[in-house]
This record gives C-alpha cells, sequence and structure tokens, in this order.
C-alpha cells in the first residue's frame, strides 16, 4: 500500500508570494494534520482536519490555510510569504483524529528567497 | 518554558552500549506519549508508544514517570543504524494535539 505522499518534494519562492502544498494520506485513513519544521527544531502543528472539517489549529497566521476535498487528499496554503516560512512542510495521516498514530509524508521542502 | 523539552545532544554512543534519554513534559494532563526517530532530512517514522505500563520492542524501552512528568527510551546493544535524532511527542488530551519536543541526536560510532 502507498503511504503518504506529498507533492512538491522541493520548492523555492519568493518574498510576498503565494505557494500550494499537496497530500494524500494512506488510503483509508480520514485524518490529515499539517507541520512546520525549521532546522533544529521539532514539528509545529498548523492544522488538522477530519472529515473535511478544520478540527485543530496551531498558532500560525492567517497566512496559513488549508482544506480537505472529499477523498481526504488536503492542500496547505501558505500567502504572502516571508523568508521565515523557509522549512520542512510535513504531512500526517491517520485513521481519525485523537490517539490515533500518525504516519508521514516525506514533506516538501520549501526554500524562500 | 516549553511544553515538551528534550536535552538535544549529541550524544555519541560506541556501538554495542546501551544509551537512555529523557524527555519532560510539562502538561500534567498529557495522556498519551510517542517516541519517533527522525533520520537527517526525512520525515519522523514512529518508534513507540508509551503508555502508563511502559512499552519495549526490542532492543528499544520507553517508560513513563507521571510523578515527575518525564518519559525516558532506552536502547540497548546499540547499532550504527540507531543513529539519527528521537524525537519525543505528548498528546494534548484536551484538544489531542501533539506536542512535539526538538528531539534528541544519538551518533553511534563503531
Amino acid at each position: 500500500d502507498a503511504g503518504v505522499t506529498q507533492s512538491p518534494t522541493h520548492l523555492i519562492k519568493t518574498r510576498g508570494q503565494h505557494v500550494t502544498l499537496r497530500c494524500s494520506p494512506i488510503s483509508g485513513h480520514k485524518s490529515v494534520s499539517w507541520y512546520q519544521q525549521v532546522l533544529g527544531q521539532g514539528p509545529q502543528f498548523i492544522f488538522q482536519y477530519y472529515e473535511k472539517e478544520e478540527r485543530g489549529r496551531g498558532n500560525f497566521p492567517d497566512r496559513f490555510s488549508a482544506r480537505q476535498f472529499p477523498n481526504y487528499s488536503s492542500e496547505l496554503n501558505v500567502n504572502a510569504l516571508l523568508l521565515g516560512d523557509s522549512a520542512l512542510y510535513l504531512c500526517a495521516s491517520s485513521l481519525g483524529t485523537g490517539m490515533y498514530t500518525q504516519y508521514f509524508g516525506p514533506g516538501t521542502r520549501l526554500t524562500v528567497l | 518554558r516549553k511544553e515538551v523539552e528534550q536535552d538535544p545532544g549529541p550524544f555519541n554512543v560506541p556501538e554495542g552500549a546501551t544509551v537512555a534519554f529523557n524527555c519532560t513534559y510539562s502538561n500534567s494532563a498529557s495522556q498519551s506519549f510517542f517516541w519517533y526517530r527522525q533520520d537527517c532530512r526525512k520525515e519522523p517514522k514512529l518508534l513507540m508508544s508509551v503508555y502508563s505500563s511502559g512499552n519495549e520492542d526490542g532492543r528499544f524501552t520507553a517508560q513513563l514517570n507521571r510523578a515527575s512528568q518525564y518519559i525516558s527510551l532506552l536502547i540497548r546493544d546499540s547499532k550504527l543504524s540507531d543513529s539519527a535524532t528521537y524525537l519525543c511527542v505528548a498528546v494534548m488530551d484536551s484538544n489531542y494535539q501533539l506536542i512535539w519536543g526538538a528531539g534528541t541526536k544519538l551518533i553511534i560510532k563503531p
């Protein structure tokens, strides 16, 4: 079975641009979570979606938004990019919210110049 | 104070040795904990869950100490392939969000 997939794997943008990152969860998983990981730090929670509804939001500005589609795939959008948005963006899927184990995709490495 | 704290290391350990590191958490309402390992420039991968009774999986043992609010990871007979960053995760009971530590870097030397 395919694991969590993310696209693109790498991305270079300039300040002020916007970006859309995509994630496909493991088949049968209905929850997707997004994380930002800066070098040397642990992942920081951005959003969690379950059954197309937002179930949790971390401490990120409104420039960050996300949605989940009927097939449970998800997009993370970031507007007005800042240099500090450069990071590895990880998507994790799980059967549901709560105590379910999260499985991570390979991530999208975003560089903002 | 960070919600989940780990010694960043690196821990330099000879192959075959036993190594242990801890992770402290500040929210006593946290009910579940996990250890993930992350290789350089890769995604985190689940190593093991940590419940009240602790957990053992082969060479790896995880323990939970609620009184002192820390979890530990013990690796016996360490292998070169154990070299990685080990991330501690606490699940917040109120909203099921995962709070991550910054990780402990482990280097196993031949």
